[in-house]
């Protein structure tokens, strides 16, 4: 039963262009999404979060969009730098301190 | 300020030996999770305690899994007789409190490998 879904395993965008990741989720009690970046061999970062009460939120070179009536919610980098190359793994909760993670999705950002 | 520690960071273990993973929380953090990744899959939960309580164990398998969050000292996830299906990175997360718009903090987590 996966709640949460990062349908495209990778992407790869050009250095300076936006990465878009998205993710979908099934259960609606979700009211907090959160975005974590992992690279090789470290634990998940921390990255952004919204709540369900938001529609969007922006930190810098990030900004996650969510909507709710389609249960999607996606992450913009720009401009995407190497930097950024890292697995991505969008999480939700339901009122809970339990998070559902996504697979990940595999970013590359060619230089 | 110290991150979530976890050690150790790899760990090789023959099949049907115990295996202890230690992860120490953020300072002024009372609050700690544990998470398995297993290859090519999303982190999956599987226990939620604060210090002497093990509060959700949901996640974790009936039988073999263990853990504990003690009065002093890290949390230990132990894991008995260990099985090649066990093979897999866990991760500790640690919280300040259990507000629920919080975001939890990882450690970088220990590779375990059952030979």
């Amino acid at each position: 039963d996966q709640q949460v879904k990062q349908n495209s395993p990778s992407l790869s965008v050009q250095e300076g262009r936006i990465s878009i990741l998205n993710c979908d989720y099934t259960n609606s009690m979700f009211d907090y999404f959160l975005w974590y970046k992992k690279y090789p061999a470290e634990g998940p970062t921390f990255l952004i979060s919204i709540s369900s009460i938001k529609d969007k939120n922006e930190d810098g070179r990030f900004t996650v969009f969510l909507n709710k009536s389609a249960k999607h919610l996606s992450l913009h980098i720009v401009p995407s730098q190497p930097g950024d190359s890292a697995v991505y793994f969008c999480a939700a909760s339901a009122r809970s301190y339990k998070y559902i993670f996504g697979t990940g999705t595999r970013l590359k950002v060619l230089a | 300020n110290a991150g979530v520690m976890q050690n150790p960071r790899h760990l090789v273990r023959r099949r049907g030996q115990e295996a202890r993973l230690r992860c120490s929380p953020m300072k002024g953090h009372s609050h700690v999770y544990w998470y398995r990744q297993l290859p090519e899959e999303g982190l999956k939960f599987m226990v939620y305690l604060q210090k002497e309580n093990i509060i959700d164990e949901s996640g974790m398998p009936k039988e073999r899994f263990s853990a504990e969050f003690p009065k002093e000292g890290p949390s230990i996830l132990r894991i008995q007789q260990v099985v090649r299906g066990d093979s897999a990175a866990y991760f500790c997360a640690s919280s300040q409190d259990r507000d629920m718009n919080t975001e939890a903090f990882f450690g970088q987590g220990t590779r375990l490998t059952v030979v």
